[in-house]
């Protein structure tokens, strides 16, 4: 179990850019989650995948952001045209195939917009 | 729609003390509950989690909450708190529809 792991770690960006994180989840796990969080709160959820279908989306989620886990291992978070909101911490997590399985957190990539 | 709160945002206690940290959810349907830990400079952390059964629930490092279906409360303890268990703490409730909720968190501090 080498854990999920998420990069890039750091990622600081102008306002306007486009990013891309990516997330590699537990191998054996089918679901893998979205969050954001910033200061203060706690993880908000942005999406789910089960295998490469994406089951559940937030409003959070405005078509600026958009996901995809394209063969159902390891999945992209895409944010176009970043504002300085978008500034924060962004999770992913896997599981097994029940919400009754833990949730993997991975270490996080920190975005700051400037 | 779904939410969690979390009433204390941070608390400070003394080596031995006895912890109850509380939290309350808000939804219509089945969910299950989470309790989650985050100690400085790690990932977050599974503590316990309640999805049906025995509304007491018992989880790693001697913690325990209870679920409490009239109050809408899954409220977590631990009756002797060291100062490694100085770390932040989230409740979480899950949908059956995959959708979780985390509430703001509650920083604990252990002075020893």
């Amino acid at each position: 179990d080498t854990g999920v792991s998420q990069n890039p770690r750091h990622k600081i960006t102008k306002r306007g850019q486009n990013v891309t994180f990516r997330c590699d989840p537990i191998s054996e796990h089918n679901r893998l989650y979205w969050y954001r969080q910033t200061l203060g709160q706690g993880p908000e959820f942005l999406t789910y995948f089960q295998n490469e279908a994406q089951l559940e989306k937030s409003r959070l989620l405005s078509d600026r952001f958009s996901a995809e886990r394209p063969k159902g291992s390891f999945s992209t978070l895409e944010i176009q045209r970043t504002e300085q909101g978008d500034s924060a911490m962004y999770l992913c997590a896997s599981s097994r195939d029940s919400v009754a399985y833990e949730q993997y957190f991975g270490p996080g990539t920190r975005l700051t917009v400037t | 729609a779904q939410s969690v709160s979390q009433h204390n945002h941070h608390v400070i206690l003394s080596e031995a003390a006895s912890l109850e940290l509380g939290c309350n959810y808000s939804y219509g349907g089945t969910v299950n509950l989470f309790w989650y830990v985050q100690y400085p400079g790690q990932h977050l952390q599974l503590l316990l989690k309640y999805f049906s059964g025995d509304p007491l629930v018992k989880g790693i490092k001697g913690f325990e909450a209870e679920f409490i279906k009239s109050k809408f409360s899954f409220n977590l303890r631990k009756p002797s708190v060291q100062w490694s268990d100085t770390a932040e703490y989230f409740c979480a409730a899950y949908t059956n529809a995959g959708k979780s909720t985390f509430g703001d968190g509650t920083t604990l501090t252990v002075k020893p």
